[in-house]
């Protein structure tokens, strides 16, 4: 199985506030990696999609890089509604994966 | 508009077995792999298998594996996660998910269903 780690775990931040997120692969995926946001209570929301890729409708403020083992979510401005978990998943290889997820909190 | 429509909220005893359905509307139903991911409560996600509906082919996580059955009825555009020998530990919300306008992800989620295991 591919692991994932992802970093950090949890964090807190402010409106308005630039926040960065990673994951690292166990082995390359060829960019099979995406991102989601989970607010409490809620199914996950794709957020990006093939690393870099801005699923429709998903606000500019996030974007995502990265390729081989090492990808990043960024959030340029941090709003309410992102306060929540968010997590990254490959989905190169079955079975898929997930990351451990992390916590923005205020 | 997309949907996947999951059956309610269970209560189960230890040992028991569970079925879950997950009904899609909105697409082309055949289409698309069909996954059901797990979340224990306050945990994390885990994705447990999926199937493709046009032909029944099916994969699973080893951690789950031996427990685990997914199904389909195309008729009804509708996908069923069973799981047997029942714990306490598989109390938790599962989550059917499907991509059906990207080229990899899920982009569409059921409501999830919670189920909860006790004595």
């Amino acid at each position: 199985d591919i692991q994932i780690t992802q970093s950090p775990s949890s964090l807190s931040a402010s409106i308005g506030d630039r926040v960065t997120i990673t994951c690292r692969t166990s082995q390359a995926i060829n960019n099979y990696l995406n991102w989601y946001r989970q607010r409490p209570g809620k199914a996950p929301d794709l957020l990006i999609y093939a690393a870099s890729n801005l699923h429709s409708g998903v606000p500019s403020r996030f974007s995502g890089s990265g390729s081989g083992t090492d990808f990043t979510l960024t959030i340029s401005s941090l709003q309410p509604e992102d306060f929540a978990t968010y997590y990254c998943q490959q989905t190169y290889i079955v079975p898929q994966t997930f990351g451990q997820g992390t916590m923005v909190e205020i | 508009e997309v949907l996947l429509v999951q059956s309610g909220a269970e209560v189960k005893k230890p040992g028991e077995s569970l079925r879950i359905s997950c009904k899609g509307s909105g697409y082309t139903f055949t289409n698309y792999w069909i996954s059901w991911v797990r979340q224990m409560p306050g945990k994390g996600l885990e994705w447990m298998g999926r199937i493709r509906p046009s032909d029944s082919y099916t994969s699973y996580s080893p951690s789950f594996e031996g427990r685990v059955s997914i199904s389909v009825d195309k008729s009804i555009s509708t996908v069923y996660l069973q799981l047997s020998g029942l714990k306490a530990s598989d109390t938790a919300i599962y989550f059917c998910a499907t991509r059906a306008t990207v080229i990899t992800g899920f982009d569409y989620w059921g409501q999830g269903s919670l189920i909860t295991v006790s004595s």
